[in-house]
Formats: structure tokens, sequence, C-alpha cells
């Protein structure tokens, strides 16, 4: 079975700081993981993804995130936060070994960024 | 490019009707999955299609909901005699990567359902 946890149901920073969304995972074999953000009444966008390689992962808006092997972990990070990021954030797995090709969601966190 | 768009964004029922949604995926996608989001929780998933074929189904899919991927294009989800559990956000996704690492799915705007 593979699952996803996301501890933290709220982070909250200010604007300009950095901010950091937690994740930890469990998968048979290589874990393939990814973050979508959510927007109020909508659909998921995709943010960034680990396959392989650099454990450092960039992706849209300015994230990105760090694979951690030892810890199982896959956190959301952002240099400086913006107001605009303010959403809900879903950390995401994939065991590709497995054979299953549905992704297993964490519940959210939901990111407040004041001004 | 177009995303994957879904039909209709919102529908409110009454207990026991049927309801039917539609996804169009990104054209050319190859596989078209769908999940269910309830309030405060993660989307879950229920079924996927490779083409026309479906290939896997959730336990969460009882015998009321049934899929189908035609021509391998479009997709429509049908709940038959809904019961107020079944009132969440019922959302698709297409990838074109299939059976790669690389795949990524790629999410719809999502259709909420409101059983009364």
């Amino acid at each position: 079975a593979q699952s996803v946890a996301q501890p933290e149901d709220q982070v909250n920073v200010a604007e300009g700081n950095p901010l950091t969304v937690k994740c930890t995972y469990s998968v048979s074999g290589n874990p393939y993981l990814f973050w979508y953000v959510q927007y109020p009444n909508r659909g998921l966008q995709f943010l960034l993804k680990y396959i392989t390689g650099d454990n450092l992962v960039k992706g849209s808006y300015g994230f990105e995130a760090e694979f951690n092997k030892s810890q199982t972990s896959f956190h959301l990070k952002k240099p400086s936060a913006l107001v605009s990021d303010s959403a809900l954030y879903f950390c995401a797995v994939r065991g590709f070994s497995t054979g299953r090709r549905a992704l297993t969601f964490g519940s959210g966190t939901r990111l407040q960024v004041q001004p | 490019d177009t995303g994957v768009s879904q039909d209709p964004r919102h529908k409110i029922t009454k207990r026991g009707q049927n309801v039917t949604f539609r996804c169009d995926p990104i054209s050319e996608h190859n596989r078209l999955y769908w999940y269910r989001q309830t309030l405060g929780q993660g989307p879950e998933f229920l079924t996927y299609f490779q083409n026309e074929a479906q290939l896997e189904k959730s336990r969460l899919l009882s015998d009321r909901f049934s899929a189908e991927r035609p021509k391998g294009s479009f997709s429509t989800l049908e709940i038959q005699r809904t019961e107020q559990g079944d009132s969440a956000m019922y959302l698709c996704a297409s990838s074109l990567e299939a059976d790669s690492p690389q795949e990524t799915q790629y999410f719809g705007p999502g259709t909420r359902l409101l059983v009364l």
C-alpha cells in the first residue's frame, strides 16, 4: 500500500518569508512524488515532480521540493512567499513498481500568506 | 493548448436521481483518470482508462457508479440512485506518458455534486 502524510493542516507565513510545506510518504520500491496546488473551486494544478536524479526539484511559480530518501520526505519550499501563493497544496505519490498508475494524495495543507 | 475540461461544473440533484458527468481530456492523451474529492480531503482514485479500456477500478466505485470511454477520447461517469454520501467534487485527469515514470496527470476543474 502507498500513503502520504501532510502533518500540517495549515501553514501561515508572512509575505517575503520562506515557506515550507511538509510531506512524508510510504511506498514499495522507488517513489514518484508530485506536488499540486488547488485554488478555491478549481481543479488541481501540477507544480513539480520527482522521478529520479537530483534531490532538489524545481517547478512552477518559483516552487521547489527536496526529496530525502532516508527520511521518506518530499517537502515543498519557496524562498520568498507571495500573497497569491495562498491556496491548498497536495502531495501525491505513485509507486511505479507496484504497477498502480493512480496517485495517492495526502489530505492537503492550506497555505496562508499574510501581507 | 486546451486543458482538461469537465461538464457540468456544478450539479444539484435529489437523492435517488441519476447523474452523468463528462470529461474531455487533453488532446491525444491516452490515459484518463477519475478521482473523487470530499471536503477537507485529498482526491481519491476511482478508476482509469487507457484509450477505451478500463484498466483499474477502486473499491470506492460501487455498483451504482459506471464509467465509459467509448472511443478513447471523452469519458462519462454516471452515478445511479444518488445518495447524500455521493456529494463531492469529481475530478478528471489525463496523461500522455503511459507506462513511463515521467507520466504526469493534468486535472480538470472538477464537477461539484450536491445530493439533497
